[in-house]
């Protein structure tokens, strides 16, 4: 058990809807990122938050946006959900700052979205 | 673009063998290396990581080798077991700093393992 919790472990929706995913990260960690895989794309980086603040963003969609709450939970909200959308949406966290340029990422255990 | 390109796609091992899985990157502002295990149904777990400052890096049966001129690394699964079944990934990052970190992964496609007894 990585210490990463999401909510919810599937989602079943139709096309055009949109859907909200939550993620708690590890206690004391202040990063939190997302990633979407797919079986064509493998996993993509989608976005970053780190204590709030959004840090750094990738191939992420206009539709799709995220936010990290004081808390420091994090949610990513799925818009006009299209066919392409379904996915596995994992959400990692890590501390945040690292000297020597690396700071460990835990995943969740992910988000199966399914788009009918 | 695939800026971490991953082989082989699929990898077939028997029990007891060893299993060779290769990545090579071309961004050399890379300088943060790991590699994740991925069970079915389970998100990526930390495996074992490397930076470019070392040739080799050894946690048990696993053992990362790391090439800067070539720029590639593969991960080498000694003995391996029916439990090392799972798929791979390796990863690379970059350091973007701007007050806290950025260490973004960028991900290889995956190596599907199975080790057959």
């Amino acid at each position: 058990d990585s210490g990463v919790t999401q909510t919810p472990k599937h989602l079943i929706t139709a096309t055009g809807q949109r859907v909200t995913l939550r993620c708690s990260p590890r206690s004391g960690d202040l990063s939190v990122y997302w990633y979407q895989q797919s079986l064509d794309q493998g996993l993509q980086f989608l976005i970053q938050y780190y204590n709030g603040e959004e840090r750094a963003k990738g191939n992420i969609l206009e539709r799709f946006s995220a936010q990290q709450f004081p808390d420091l939970h994090s949610e990513l909200n799925l818009s006009s959900l299209e066919l392409g959308d379904s996915a596995l949406y994992f959400c990692a966290s890590s501390f945040g700052w690292a000297s020597g340029g690396s700071d460990t990422q835990y995943f969740g255990p992910g988000t199966r979205l399914t788009v009918l | 673009q695939q800026q971490v390109k991953q082989s082989p796609q699929s990898l077939i091992v028997q029990k007891g063998g060893i299993s060779i899985i290769n990545c090579a990157y071309e961004n050399t502002a890379f300088d943060y290396f790991p590699w994740y295990q991925q069970f079915p149904g389970k998100g990526p777990a930390l495996l074992i990581a490397i930076r470019p400052d070392v040739s080799e890096k050894k946690e048990g049966r696993f053992t990362i080798s790391f090439n800067k001129s070539a720029k590639q690394f593969s991960l080498h699964i000694m003995d391996s077991q029916p439990g090392d079944s799972a798929t791979y990934f390796c990863a690379a990052s970059s350091p973007q700093y701007s007050g806290a970190g950025s260490y973004q992964l960028t991900f290889g496609k995956g190596t599907k393992l199975s080790v057959i007894p």
